[in-house]
């Protein structure tokens, strides 16, 4: 069964840096892209960017390139979102998810997302 | 930066059609992918490569695309499908992907 499992929800204050993590099993860790999204309170969904954990391949969306840090650590399966300093619109939840490759004509694609983790709510305040 | 456009919101009665659009320019070459998200939950893929259902989502949902639109089909619709329904894609380039600002279903 695949499963990306999330840290916990984190308390912070403006200024402080932070690295949330999302841990991927039941699937072969360094085959799929994974994936961050923002969703701050009452809003919609953000891609915010993507990592290949085999080689760590990233891509950022305009938006949040130079805000947070997007890595990778194959041998331990994991993912990971960081700030080097937090600000108060940095409250939100955040998703890590798994992008499913597709293939055509003997050429694989990245994909769109097939599973989610569970979400870590991050709350940034003085 | 590349965008794709849904309506806000959609309210149908029980048992009607809602038929939900979204709207990008590199459609007619990128996949779309829909996700349904509850109040409170994480996202739950619905459609994937415009319109192949994975396991476990009802035949009443289905996804098509014709030219610059995909469009998220429910028959029949019923209360327990209310929730924000957002489409995924990518640019032309294929490097950075999008989610259109989602659609809240109601139903009732």
């Amino acid at each position: 069964e695949v499963q990306l499992v999330q840290s916990g929800p984190e308390v912070k204050k403006p200024g402080e840096s932070l690295k949330i993590s999302c841990k991927g099993s039941g699937y072969s860790f360094t085959n799929y892209w994974i994936g961050w999204v923002r969703q701050m309170p009452g809003k919609g969904l953000e891609w915010m960017g993507i990592i290949h954990p085999s080689d760590s391949d990233t891509r950022y969306s305009p938006s949040f390139q130079g805000q947070v840090t997007v890595s990778a650590d194959k041998s331990i399966s994991t993912a990971y979102l960081q700030w080097s300093s937090l600000k108060a619109s940095d409250t939100a939840m955040y998703y890590c998810a798994r992008h499913a490759p597709y293939c055509s004509d003997d050429i694989c694609y990245t994909g769109g997302i097939d599973y989610w983790g569970q979400g870590t709510l991050v709350t940034v305040s003085s | 930066s590349y965008e794709l456009t849904q309506p806000p919101s959609l309210s149908v009665s029980p048992g009607q059609t809602a038929r939900i659009t979204c709207s990008g320019d590199a459609l007619p070459k990128k996949y779309a992918y829909w996700y349904r998200q509850k109040s409170d939950q994480a996202p739950v893929l619905v459609i994937y490569e415009d319109s192949k259902r994975p396991s476990g989502i009802p035949e009443r949902v289905s996804g098509s695309t014709s030219g610059t639109m995909a469009t998220l089909t429910i028959s029949g619709a019923q209360v327990e499908d209310e929730a924000d329904y957002y489409c995924y894609s990518t640019d032309s380039s294929g490097y950075h992907w999008v989610f259109g600002g989602g659609t809240k279903l109601t139903v009732l």
